[in-house]
């Protein structure tokens, strides 16, 4: 069974079109986290909800909107997207907020814009 | 403040060899010290993670020895195989939850 699940695994669309990415966990972990990761590997936090509560907002432009339906999913909308937000974007959960246990990554999802 | 920086970027070890990776920090209130593995493809996973009141863990072929003094840490590779080859990223977090990962090292372990 798959722990963290993203879909879709790639994404290819034009400037300016509004994409949603999907991501849930059969972990039945509290806190979810989107990273992107740019095309020289570098992985940075974007945001972090713990049951359902926002926790982080990095400083991400408000073209990106997270939503959390419930503790199991966590959903990136993208509006006006633009040729640098190409990158992988890699959901993740863990446990407990704050606990050295770890954070799951799901198997990304490869965002190109054209 | 926020920045880890590793090194080196990447590595070429014989299959048998020791693979040393190095991180630094500067912020004193990071407590947490996890390092990840992620092959071509997947997401990254969690490795191995220390906090900084031992100064070294051990499991399996991996270590990390930590100096509190130096703020640096290091992953030890013993024995590297062929499918350790991957992009392993060292990482560090306070009591805010948010991981800051340092720039990644591409490992190549030649047979």
């Amino acid at each position: 069974d798959t722990a963290v699940s993203q879909t879709p695994k790639y994404l290819v669309t034009q400037m300016g079109n509004d994409k949603s990415i999907k991501c849930e966990q059969n972990l039945g972990h509290d806190t979810m986290y989107w990273y992107k990761q740019d095309s020289k590997k570098f992985l940075k936090i974007m945001f972090s909800y713990n049951n359902k509560e926002l926790i982080i907002n990095e400083t991400v432009p408000n073209r990106f909107s997270p939503k959390s339906p419930d503790k199991a999913h966590l959903n990136l909308h993208i509006n006006s997207l633009e040729l640098g937000d190409s990158a992988v974007y890699f959901c993740a959960s863990s446990q407990v907020l704050l606990q050295d246990v770890g954070q799951f990554f799901g198997p990304g999802t490869r965002l190109t814009v054209l | 403040q926020q920045q880890v920086k590793q090194s080196p970027q990447s590595l070429i070890v014989q299959k048998g060899g020791i693979s040393i990776i190095n991180c630094a920090y500067e912020n004193t209130a990071f407590d947490y010290f996890p390092w990840y593995q992620q092959f071509p493809g997947k997401g990254p996973a969690l490795l191995i993670a220390i906090r900084p009141d031992v100064s070294e863990k051990k499991e399996g072929r991996f270590t990390i020895s930590f100096n509190k003094s130096a703020k640096q840490f290091s992953l030890h590779i013993m024995d590297s195989q062929p499918g350790d080859s991957a992009t392993y990223f060292c990482a560090a977090s306070s009591n805010t939850g948010k991981l800051i990962f340092g720039q990644g090292t591409t490992l190549q372990v030649k047979p």
